[in-house]
């Protein structure tokens, strides 16, 4: 079964700190995501990664940022924290093709529920 | 951009009532996934759909991928309890590997 592992399953955090939020998956796959889940709003893609130390931005990229030095290991950063990054963020990983972007069945991690104070 | 309409937003329902829920787009893809959010938990993939005409089923779960390749139907038979959750639909949007996602649909299930 594929696994895909989150750093915490909550975290409270107040403005303006750094912010580091890790997802390891042990199946190998090429392609990374990260997602910020809202009510109403569905899951809406922050950054992905199809290679290591690639990256590429999602739909709402603004004030985030992602490291991916190991190819099991997708980080997501907020550098300055702030109150509207309150959310529940999800990390997904796909086997994907070597090179392109195209991409297998997403697994998910269980989500770090996020609380900027 | 792509968008996914998922329908209905939120059921209420009684114990053994089957249950139906739809995602439309706008656009054609050549994949549609099913998944279920358990609250405070992860969406878990229940379905995964590839071709066009497609009915898959999973226990009391089916789904279908419609002809016109723009839309999908979960079906759930004899809902129980442990169905509660948020069920989402998914497309792959080949030009950039991303998938799109439905709003989901939150279904509520009354002993």
């Amino acid at each position: 079964d594929v696994k895909v592992t989150q750093s915490s399953r909550y975290l409270v955090k107040r403005t303006g700190e750094k912010v580091f939020l890790e997802c390891v998956q042990d199946m190998d796959h090429e392609n990374m995501f990260w997602y910020r889940q809202d009510p109403g709003l569905g899951l809406r893609l922050i950054y992905f990664s199809y290679d290591v130390k690639m990256k590429e931005k999602g739909d709402i990229p603004e004030g985030y940022s992602v490291s991916r030095e190991k190819k099991e290991r997708f980080s997501l950063i907020l550098e300055s924290a702030s109150t509207n990054q309150t959310s529940m963020y999800l990390c997904a990983s796909a086997s994907g093709t070597s090179g392109g972007l195209s991409t297998d069945t997403q697994y998910f991690g269980p989500g770090t529920r996020l609380t900027v104070l | 951009g792509q968008q996914l309409n998922q329908s209905p937003q939120s059921m209420f329902i009684q114990e053994g009532e089957d249950v139906s829920m739809n995602c439309t787009s706008s656009s054609i893809f050549n994949t549609w996934l099913w998944y279920k959010q358990d609250p405070g938990e992860g969406p878990v993939l229940l379905i995964a759909l590839y071709k066009a005409g497609e009915l898959t089923s999973n226990g009391r779960l089916t789904a279908q991928f419609g002809i016109t390749r723009k839309d999908s139907f979960l079906n759930i038979s004899a809902s129980i309890p442990s169905d509660v959750g948020i069920y989402f639909c998914a497309g792959l949007y080949n030009q950039g590997g991303k998938l799109i996602f439905g709003q989901g649909t939150e279904l509520s299930v009354k002993p």
